[in-house]
Parts: C-alpha cells; structure tokens; sequence
C-alpha cells in the first residue's frame, strides 16, 4: 500500500513565523501535490511538483514556496505565517490518474 | 477556478438506505474520479470512470458519468453507519494538465 505521511497533525504558530510542512512518500512516485482545504471550498492546489527540484504554481501560490530535494519528499513553507492561511493542509503524490493523500495537517495561526 | 460541482452539499439518510450524490463540471474531461473523506483525515480513492465509459460498479459503489450533461453521479447502495464521510468528485481537462480540481464535496451523514 502506498503510504503519505505528513510532520504534523496539528501545528499552532504565532502570526510572523515561518512554517514547514513536511510530505513523505513511500512509492517513488514522481508526482507531488500541496493543497490547502477549507470548508465550502473543496480543496485547492497550491503548489504540485512532477520531479525533483521541479515545482509548478497551482491555483493558490500566493504566501507559499515548495521545496523538493529528493524524489520522496516534498515540503511547503509558509514564509512568514497569517491568519489567514488558519486551513486543514493535504498532500498528496500520484503515478497517473490516481492521487494518495496524507492524512492533512490541520494548521491554525494566531 | 472549480471545475466539478457536488450537489447536494448536504445529505442525510437511515442506514440501509441508498444514497445518491451528483457532480457537474463545465469542461471536457478524460476521466472523473470519486474520493472519500472521513472527518478530519486524508482523502481515498474510490473509483475512476473514463470518459469513453457510460457507468462503473465496485463494490456497493455504482458511478454513472453523461459527458452530454457534464454530470457524474455516486450510488451507494445498503448505506452503512460508516459509510458517514464526505465525497469529492475530481476532474481533469485540457485546462489542468496532470492536474485534477477537486469539488466542495458533498457531506453524507447515515443514521443508525
């Protein structure tokens, strides 16, 4: 079974901060996703990356950067936190048509 | 820009009963994927129908797509108490790339 495993299943910082979201996949999986999920909204996508050191602006990038050193892992940064981005964070890594998300982080800021 | 919309938002029913969840999208696709959400947890595939295919079954789950109606809909039949979750239809299009949209979901609550 192909596992996602993200940092943190609940984060709380402080406006200001600089936040780190980890994903980890275990099926060498080329595709990578960010999305953030808020209620009424469905899930949107932030950042995706198709390769290693490659990333590519989804819908949302605005507040976000993604960094991908290797192939299995794949992290987004918040640089500098607002309340604003308070959501219930997903990743999720593909190989074609079908997405495996991790189980979210539910990060709120202060 | 959202590209498949669930109706209802919304749905509750007994255990045992069917339920019946719909999706419409405004562009053409190659395929359409439904995924399961438990509260507060990641989403699970559950099926993926193409777009040359008319209706998909697997398991208790029975998916219909009319690309003349841009529609999809999710049967569940003999609902269960844990069947309670929300579900996303996900759609490509020329439009996305490699990419899918994802809808605002459609939340399911079965009853006892």
């Amino acid at each position: 079974d192909v596992k996602v495993t993200q940092s943190s299943r609940y984060l709380v910082k402080r406006t200001g901060e600089k936040v780190f979201l980890e994903c980890v996949q275990d099926m060498d999986h080329e595709n990578m996703f960010w999305y953030r999920q808020d209620p009424g909204l469905g899930l949107r996508l932030i950042y995706f990356s198709y390769d290693v050191k490659m990333k590519e602006k989804g819908d949302i990038p605005e507040g976000y950067s993604v960094s991908r050193e290797k192939k299995e892992r794949f992290s987004l940064i918040l640089e500098s936190a607002s309340t604003n981005q308070t959501s219930m964070y997903l990743c999720a890594s593909s190989l074609g048509e079908k997405q495996f998300f991790g189980p979210g982080t539910r990060l709120t800021v202060l | 820009s959202q590209q498949g919309e669930e109706d209802p938002q919304a749905l509750s029913i007994q255990e045992g009963e069917n339920a019946t969840m719909n999706c419409s999208y405004k562009t053409s696709i190659n395929n359409l994927q439904w995924y399961r959400q438990n509260s507060g947890r990641g989403l699970v595939h559950l099926i993926l129908i193409r777009s040359n295919e008319r209706e998909k079954h697997s398991g208790r789950l029975r998916v219909t797509l009319d690309t003349s109606k841009k529609s999809s809909s999710l049967l569940i039949t003999a609902s269960r108490a844990a069947d309670t979750a929300s579900y996303f239809c996900a759609t490509d299009g020329e439009d996305y790339g490699q990419n899918f949209v994802f809808g605002p979901g459609t939340r399911l609550s079965v009853l006892p």
